[in-house]
């Protein structure tokens, strides 16, 4: 049974709409984290959570808030979606930190 | 902060040969480094985890070496099947102190094997 689920696993949004990400983990993980995949980019960070109700930013978090309210659930939230974040999100979660578990991830076309 | 160059990014061998897709670190206190698999449509999937105090780790059909000193990590298919097609991700996992880890990817190499 997989462990780290996301949905929706494809979304097509406009331009200036609001689009959110939902991750969902039964690994009992502390540790969640959301990525975005480009070609020629591989896996870049956005924002991580290590504990329910804080998150914290990532590498590249301009454009994305996220929210933590429970250890198993991570949002990804882009209030004002733009072409540039067409991409493929990846959620993972891991128990050390170190090894991370990934979700089957979100492809999102924005128009 | 840690940087993480990976080569090279498109590799094509035919079956039963070897391919081997190295990643270069910058910090050489790093301790964890990672190698994932993606298939294509697919997530990515852990293959290995390495420790710093371990060079050679054997997997099913494949040997990652860690060479500490020249802080490169490098993933050996020994007879690449078919199967073995997809992109491969090195990944170096970075302290945050109180907030925990963060792995640092490299760009990924597409591998093709071609019957």
């Amino acid at each position: 049974e997989a462990a780290v689920t996301q949905s929706p696993r494809s979304k097509v949004a406009v331009t200036g709409g609001k689009v959110t990400l939902s991750c969902h983990q039964t690994n009992n993980h502390d540790y969640m984290y959301w990525y975005r995949q480009d070609t020629g980019h591989g896996l870049r960070l956005i924002h991580y959570s290590y504990v329910a109700d804080s998150t914290e930013k990532g590498d590249i978090p301009d454009g994305y808030k996220a929210s933590r309210p429970s250890q198993e659930n991570f949002s990804l939230i882009l209030e004002l979606a733009s072409l540039s974040q067409t991409a493929v999100y990846f959620c993972a979660s891991s128990g050390t930190g170190d090894e991370q578990y990934f979700g089957p991830g979100t492809r999102l076309t924005v128009l | 902060g840690e940087q993480v160059e990976q080569r090279p990014p498109h590799l094509s061998v035919r079956e039963g040969d070897s391919a081997v897709i190295t990643c270069t670190y910058t910090d050489p206190n790093s301790y964890y480094f990672f190698w994932y698999k993606q298939e294509p449509g697919a997530s990515l999937q852990l293959l290995m985890k390495v420790f710093s105090s371990t060079e050679i780790n054997e997997g099913q059909g494949f040997t990652v070496l860690l060479n500490k000193k020249d802080t490169r990590l490098s993933l050996n298919l020994t007879a690449a099947h078919p199967g073995d097609s997809a992109a491969y991700f090195c990944a170096v996992s970075v302290n945050y102190g109180s907030s925990g880890n963060k792995l640092i990817f490299g760009i990924g190499t597409l591998l093709s094997v071609k019957p």
